[in-house]
């Protein structure tokens, strides 16, 4: 059982390149969220796919797209990088409503992915 | 819009002293309460949860937080803290939508 796991680790790019961030669990969850962790500023929700065939905004989704591919896949495209969006993005996934009281916000993370916009 | 505080931007310890770590959240209801922790590299772990019931938790590591709905609390707490609890943590609260809502987050240093 691999958890949740991202591709790539790290990343360098310029300003205006495009990148995707690949997040995938093998959990059978059915939630799953992208956040970003900036110094000081603990993490900020990007998007969430509370199940699949459905992704929604979170508190910080400008320049930012994602796409639920199937159960186990939730994707994080950056279209036009900029040097604000440097940071580090984890993903998590979570059961979902699963009849467990609080159960569904019990999130499970990935190791991350360390990007450099320069 | 929920929110949570954390009190303590970084904290100074050496070993064996006692821990306790501030969270305030902002939402009157029925809340779901989290402490994770990220050690230096690392990625995110739960460190212990509460959803209802006893409002004194216990989680792994020796860790142990309680649930104040009064003061809106969920504080944690490390009786002797070891120079391997150095690490950065994290309280959320649970969204509506399934999310975390996090706090800035408490870096810890324990001094050997």
């Amino acid at each position: 059982n691999a958890g949740v796991t991202q591709t790539p680790k790290f990343q360098v790019l310029k300003t205006g390149q495009s990148m995707t961030l690949q997040c995938a669990q093998d959990m059978n969850h059915n939630s799953m969220y992208w956040y970003r962790q900036d110094p000081g500023m603990g993490l900020r929700l990007i998007y969430y796919s509370a199940s699949e065939g459905t992704t929604d905004k979170g508190e910080v989704p400008n320049g930012y797209n994602v796409s639920r591919l199937n159960k186990r896949e939730f994707s994080l495209r950056l279209e036009s990088a900029a040097p604000s969006q440097t940071s580090v993005y984890f993903c998590a996934s979570s059961p979902g409503t699963s009849g467990v009281p609080g159960a569904y916000n019990e999130q499970f993370f990935g190791p991350g992915t360390r990007l450099t916009v320069l | 819009a929920q929110s949570v505080s954390q009190h303590n931007h970084h904290v100074i310890l050496s070993e064996a002293a006692s821990l306790e770590l501030g969270c305030n959240y902002s939402y009157g209801g029925t809340v779901n309460l989290f402490w994770y922790v990220q050690y230096p590299g690392q990625h995110l772990q739960l460190l212990l949860k509460y959803f209802s019931g006893d409002p004194l938790v216990k989680g792994i590591k020796g860790f142990e937080a309680e649930f104040i709905k009064s003061k809106f609390s969920f504080n944690l707490r490390k009786p002797s803290v070891q120079w391997s609890d150095t690490a950065e943590y994290f309280c959320a609260v649970g969204g509506s939508q399934g999310n975390l809502i996090f706090g800035k987050g408490t870096k810890l240093s324990v001094k050997p």
